[in-house]
């Protein structure tokens, strides 16, 4: 296990609505990352938190947002579902210095009918 | 053109056999490439680092070949429980962060 954890596992909402999904970090690790992945292709990047600031966005409407906290748990918000964001979001823990190696939670099924 | 391209597959293998894969980028100011290894349903589990010497770990060899743009993953002896999609991740140092751009992946299927 990489002692990254997320919630909550599956979550169903309908289009319009607003979701929140949570990600701890493993311990010592201070980057978060948060991806897309929808069936059949590989994860697409949402955004990235250090330090509580937001340090790269891929190519999402602002929709998607985010929040880290002190303990470098994070939050992503997503507001005006849509069909589309029917998808698996993982989240991804790195160290302060050195290596990339980015550590997957178990991630959050979301189905949005 | 993807930023980073995999094979989809399927390889169906018999065990014991052995399985290669490539993965090829775009962007020539990558710096940092991944093997990662993803079960039905699962999250992605880090297999390995790419090193520019290559490098081994038990019976994975990965490869960077950096003129020709491309990564590649050999296992050997194939197990039954080697059967995933194996997802190459790039970073690259232009993006300013330390973002992973994935491939969608190449489904093995290691058979009986």
């Amino acid at each position: 296990e990489t002692g990254v954890t997320q919630s909550p596992t599956h979550l169903i909402k309908t289009r319009g609505q607003q979701v929140t999904l949570r990600c701890s970090s493993q311990s010592g690790h201070n980057t978060v990352s948060w991806y897309q992945q929808a069936l059949g292709q590989g994860p697409q990047f949402i955004f990235q938190y250090y330090r509580e600031e937001e340090n790269g966005r891929g190519n999402f409407p602002p929709r998607f947002s985010g929040l880290q906290f002190p303990n470098y748990s994070s939050e992503l918000n997503v507001n005006a579902l849509e069909l589309d964001d029917s998808a698996l979001y993982l989240c991804a823990s790195s160290p302060s210095t050195g290596s990339n190696e980015q550590f997957f939670g178990p991630g959050t099924r979301l189905t949005v009918l | 053109r993807k930023e980073v391209e995999q094979d989809p597959g399927p390889f169906n293998v018999p065990e014991g056999a052995t399985v290669a894969f490539n993965c090829t980028y775009s962007n020539s100011a990558s710096q940092s490439f991944f093997w990662y290894r993803q079960d039905c349903r699962k999250e992605p589990k880090l297999l390995m680092s790419v090193y520019s010497s290559g490098n081994e770990d038990g019976r994975f060899t990965a490869q960077l070949n950096r003129a020709s743009q491309y990564i590649s993953l050999l296992i050997r002896d194939s197990k039954l429980s080697d059967s995933a999609t194996y997802l190459c991740a790039v970073n690259s140092l232009d993006t300013g962060r330390r973002a992973l751009t994935f491939g969608s992946g190449t489904r093995l299927q290691v058979q009986p």
